[in-house]
């Protein structure tokens, strides 16, 4: 079955940066686009951006140009998202969703989620 | 970016009641609207895509329809577990975008 488990929660002070990790099973890694979206405490969802785990080429929100970098170690089939000076408007869950290249469906399968906190 | 907007905000019903949310975009989308569920501390979860679409395994009484602008979500019979919060996304172009949700809750 199609599972994605991400890393623990963090708590990073303002100006860190933090790297979420997405770890993909039951289905072909290199096959899906991985998304990443996030929700802050009782708001909700805004798209970061996705990275092509075939590729390793990227597509950010312009929000987070400069920012964000998301990457992917496909002999794990891992994907990773590195949010860089951190606010602590920053402070959300962020998931991970995959999405197949050509079928047309958005993304379909989410990660648990992964609580960042940005406190001094 | 496509801005989205939801009506209502939030419901309130009871069992087997009939559910309409509506979602508006701020451009023509065509079909490219998805439903999701949300449940407290869970992540969202795909119920319907290209605005009519039933994702395989969510229940028959969830219906979508619209095209273009306007669309809406249908929950034909409300059951206990449908209680949670519905958010429509644009996947037409980039950035993806999301409604700000609707919360249905227990009247």
């Amino acid at each position: 079955q199609v599972q994605l488990v991400q890393s623990g929660a963090e708590v990073k002070k303002p100006g860190a940066s933090v790297k979420v990790s997405c770890k993909a099973s039951g289905y072909t890694f290199t096959g899906y686009y991985m998304h990443w979206v996030r929700q802050a405490p009782g708001q909700g969802l805004e798209w970061m951006g996705w990275i092509n785990p075939n590729s390793g080429g990227t597509n950010y929100a312009q929000k987070f140009q400069g920012r964000v970098t998301m990457t992917r170690d496909t002999s794990i089939s891992t994907a990773y998202m590195e949010l860089s000076r951190l606010r602590s408007d920053d402070t959300a869950v962020y998931y991970c969703a995959r999405e197949s290249y050509s079928s047309g469906v958005p993304p379909d399968y989410w990660g648990q989620g992964t609580l960042v906190t940005v406190s001094s | 970016a496509i801005r989205i907007t939801q009506s209502p905000s939030s419901l309130s019903a009871s069992t087997g009641d009939r559910v309409t949310i509506t979602c508006r975009a701020s451009q023509g989308i065509s079909s490219y609207l998805a439903w999701y569920q949300q449940k407290p501390g869970k992540a969202p979860k795909l119920l319907i895509y290209a605005a009519s679409t039933l994702q395989s395994g969510v229940p028959s009484r969830f219906s979508g329809s619209g095209s273009g602008t306007d669309f809406t979500l249908t929950i034909s019979c409300l059951q206990s577990e449908d209680f949670a919060t519905y958010y429509c996304q644009q996947y037409y172009s980039y950035p993806l975008t999301f409604g700000p949700g609707t919360k249905v809750d227990i009247k």
